[in-house]
Order: structure tokens, then sequence, then C-alpha cells
């Protein structure tokens, strides 16, 4: 499957434990977006990366949460003392030179 | 922020009939694009229309663009169950950078 990958796809935390997320984009695409979609919404940015650097951060992106891509390959996002706000479905997409974003399928975080 | 607004919210029809999605926005742009997102999956990418572009074709669907109204319309025509989704429209702002920006999404519904 050469598409965009994410892992887990579902997870299930308590609340205040910490949560990783790992994408991995199309191979050749250069940039890296993350976006949160909650039920019955469209997903909202968070941040994104061109190669390893992190060009914008959205300020939904509270100081709990933490997004690295440190080769230019993958990337993961971190989410620190989680929160029930914090369930939501977390979407990678990849883009070539900024055009057309491919979405990964998503990883549905849920915190009890 | 959402910027996009899909209308109408949900749409029910009939196999066979052509279906339209109309979508607002605020901002200048530099592209809009439109995804379709079956039920708790990922989002797939459908087309991508660029601000000095106006119409857009790609098998059954056809986008128009027109940037002195600010507004998009997707047109899936002989439409088929499988068609049954949600739809977004998402826009890349000419100074956002290239992240998107969502709205909430028409909710289609092709009974057979």
């Amino acid at each position: 499957d050469t598409g965009v990958s994410q892992d887990p796809r579902h997870k299930i935390t308590k609340r205040g434990q910490n949560v990783t997320f790992r994408c991995d984009p199309i191979s050749e695409h250069n940039r890296l977006y993350w976006y949160r979609q909650t039920l019955g919404q469209g997903p909202e940015f968070l941040t994104y990366f061109q190669n390893e650097a992190q060009l914008e951060k959205s300020r939904l992106l509270s100081d709990r949460f933490s997004a690295e891509r440190p080769k230019g390959s993958f990337s993961t996002l971190e989410i620190q003392r989680t929160e029930q706000g914090d369930s939501a479905m977390y979407l990678c997409a990849s883009s070539l030179r900024g055009l057309e974003q491919y979405f990964g399928p998503g990883t549905r975080l849920t915190v009890t | 922020s959402q910027q996009g607004e899909e209308d109408p919210q949900a749409l029910s029809i009939q196999e066979g009939e052509n279906a339209t999605m109309n979508c607002s926005y605020k901002t200048s742009i530099n592209n809009l694009q439109w995804y379709r997102q079956n039920s708790g999956r990922g989002l797939v990418h459908l087309i991508l229309i660029r601000s000095n572009e106006r119409e857009k074709h790609s098998g059954r669907l056809r986008v128009t663009l027109d940037t002195s109204k600010k507004s998009s319309s997707l047109l899936i025509t002989a439409s088929r169950a499988a068609d049954t989704a949600s739809y977004f429209c998402a826009t890349e702002e000419e100074t956002s950078g290239s992240r998107l920006t969502f709205g909430e999404g028409t909710q289609l519904t092709v009974n057979p």
C-alpha cells in the first residue's frame, strides 16, 4: 500500500495519560499535515511540516500537544496529560509541493 | 475556525438522480478542494480547482468556482448508492501557507 498510513487506528486511554500517534506519508511527499476531526464536523488544522521543519501550528495546538518529523519522513503527534475534550479522530495527510492533500485512515482517540 | 459552509447539511436522493452541493467561503483563496468521507473513515480527495479556474470535470463530478461570490458547487451526476458519504469543501487561503480550512460537510444519502 503506497498511501498514507497511521498507527494505531484506535486508541483508548484514561484521562491524564500520554498518547503518541504515528503517520507515514506517501514516500515522495515533502509536506505532512495533522488535522483533528470531531463528530459531525469537518477536520481542523493542527500543524504541518515541510520536510523536517514545522512551518505552522494552529492555536488549537496547546502546549500539551507536540509534533515531530525528525528525518523528514514519518511524523509523530504526542498528547500529554490527555483530557476528555481530546477525544477525536486525528488525521494525517501528505502532499507534494502543497497541492492535493492525501489523507490517511485516521487514529480515533477515546479518552475515558 | 471553519471557513467553508456547505449547503445543504443533508441531502437524500434516489439512485440515478443528480446531487448538487454548495460551498461558500470568506477569504481569498489559492485553490478549493472537495473531499469525500465514508462514515468513520479517512478523507478521499475528489478534485482541486484553482482560483483562476471556473469549472472542472472528473468522471461524474463537475465542480464550479465563482471567486466573485466566494462560492463553489459540486455536482455528482447519475448518483449511485456507493456515493453515500459526507462531502467536504476545503480552501487553501492565500495567506495560509498550505493548510486547508474545511467546512462542516454535506451528508449525502443515495437510496437504491
